[in-house]
């Protein structure tokens, strides 16, 4: 089945320390993004890819870096300078680069916690 | 950037009875998803309108696009278990989705 995997599902950063979620796809989509979401709270965009070798900033980009060296695979580092990391980090992604009409389809998520 | 305004931010309903949900935008929408979480899960997509005044419906789950295109609701029948989670709006604009606050469903049997 196709499907969008996050690993690891829960995370644990000590003070000073980057760490690394990943996200694979194997639905052939060209979109790839990644949300914050704190509790009571709605997704917040951090980073975004319309296409291999492309992102752009979201909302609250700061404290964050991304990279989509393949189609299928869009890494985001959480660095040292994001004070606040501890919240569930959703990636998605859709079947066109622009995202217009189209469904987002995301992964299970990862939890980010502070040691 | 865009804002998507949702009320309420939680529901709490005996089962059986209704639930409805708003978002609202200040501005002209291109179109609006609408996503539903499950306790501990991730959205899953559930609709997208894109015509002025659209209705359209899911077996128990009704949702509308106001003929402005600045507001939208999910209207749900006769609320069962199965209901509970989290229901989000999103909104298309510059290549980017603007997600709701979301509007937290519990439901008591």
């Amino acid at each position: 089945d196709g499907g969008i995997t996050q690993s690891p599902k829960y995370l644990f950063r000590k003070e000073g320390q980057n760490v690394t979620l990943s996200c694979e796809q194997n639905l052939n989509h060209d979109a790839m993004y990644w949300y914050r979401q704190d509790p009571g709270q709605g997704l917040r965009l951090i980073y975004y890819s319309q296409i291999v070798n492309d992102f752009q900033k979201g909302d609250i980009a700061e404290g964050y870096s991304v990279s989509r060296e393949k189609k299928e695979s869009f890494p985001l580092t959480v660095t040292s300078a994001q004070k606040n990391p501890t919240a569930f980090y959703l990636c998605a992604s859709t079947r066109s680069g622009t995202g217009r009409n189209q469904p987002q389809h995301f992964g299970d998520g990862t939890r980010l916690s502070i040691l | 950037g865009q804002q998507v305004m949702q009320i309420p931010q939680y529901q709490h309903v005996q089962e059986g009875e209704d639930f409805t949900t708003y978002c609202n935008s200040s501005t002209t929408l291109s179109n609006i998803q609408w996503y539903k979480q499950r306790p501990g899960g991730h959205p899953v997509f559930l609709i997208q309108l894109v015509k002025s005044g659209e209705v359209k419906k899911q077996k128990r789950l009704t949702f509308q696009f106001g003929e402005a295109k600045k507001n939208s609701s999910l209207h749900i029948t006769a609320t069962q278990t199965t209901d509970v989670g989290t229901y989000f709006c999103a909104a298309y604009n510059f290549n980017k989705f603007y997600f709701g606050s979301g509007t937290k469903l519990n439901v008591k049997p």
